[in-house]
């Protein structure tokens, strides 16, 4: 069955290292996207790719960087500029905007 | 950018009361989508309106888009305590989301 793959699910890191999150689909979609949530709170995009090579800035995207070499991957790192970083990820991926699925997120905790 | 603004942020009511969330943009939707999540899962996708005047209900749930495309709304009928969590609204294109509703429905 196709959809879309985030691991881990939980993930530990100390303060000032880099983290990088998985997200990957066999949907063949297009576009790919990356949220950040905060208890209590909506969703709120930090990069998002419409194609292979290319990929733009959300709204929250300082401290985070992203790559899009594959048309399957997306992977997110958390870097140790990202002054707040605990907090929930999810990723999802569409036909060009459109017909979205999202992955079942990872949990990222500073310790 | 679009923005959407969801009201109210949160809600509590007592089981089988109706409600209604809304939501609020900045610009012209051209498509906007209705989830529903618990904090630390995934979404729940609800339905997508497209068209201005387009109404939709599954189940105990009604959303509406209005005609000029700005505004959506979310209905509730008899809630019940399988209705809680956060309902998000987004805008199709980038697709982002209001801030969210808590919802808690009190048996």
């Amino acid at each position: 069955d196709g959809g879309i793959t985030q691991s881990p699910k939980y993930l530990f890191r100390k303060e000032g290292q880099n983290v990088t999150l998985s997200c990957e689909q066999n949907l063949n979609h297009d576009a790919m996207y990356w949220y950040r949530q905060d208890p209590g709170q909506g969703l709120r995009l930090i990069y998002y790719s419409q194609i292979v090579n290319d990929f733009q800035k959300g709204d929250i995207a300082e401290g985070y960087s992203v790559s899009r070499e594959k048309k399957e991957s997306f992977p997110l790192t958390v870097t140790s500029a990202q002054k707040n970083p605990t907090a929930f990820y999810l990723c999802a991926s569409s036909i060009s905007f459109g017909g979205y699925t999202f992955g079942s997120g990872t949990r990222l905790t500073v310790v | 950018s679009q923005e959407l603004e969801q009201s109210p942020q949160s809600l509590i009511v007592q089981e089988g009361k109706n409600l209604t969330i809304n939501c609020t943009s900045s610009k012209t939707l051209y498509g906007l989508y209705w989830y529903k999540q618990k904090y630390g899962e995934g979404l729940i996708f609800l339905m997508m309106l497209q068209k201005g005047g387009e109404e939709k209900s599954h189940e105990k749930i009604t959303a509406k888009l209005d005609e000029k495309k700005q505004q959506s709304s979310l209905h509730i009928t008899a809630s019940q305590p399988s209705h809680a969590g956060i309902y998000l609204c987004g805008a199709a294109g980038r697709l982002t989301f209001g801030e969210g509703t808590q919802l808690t429905v009190n048996p």
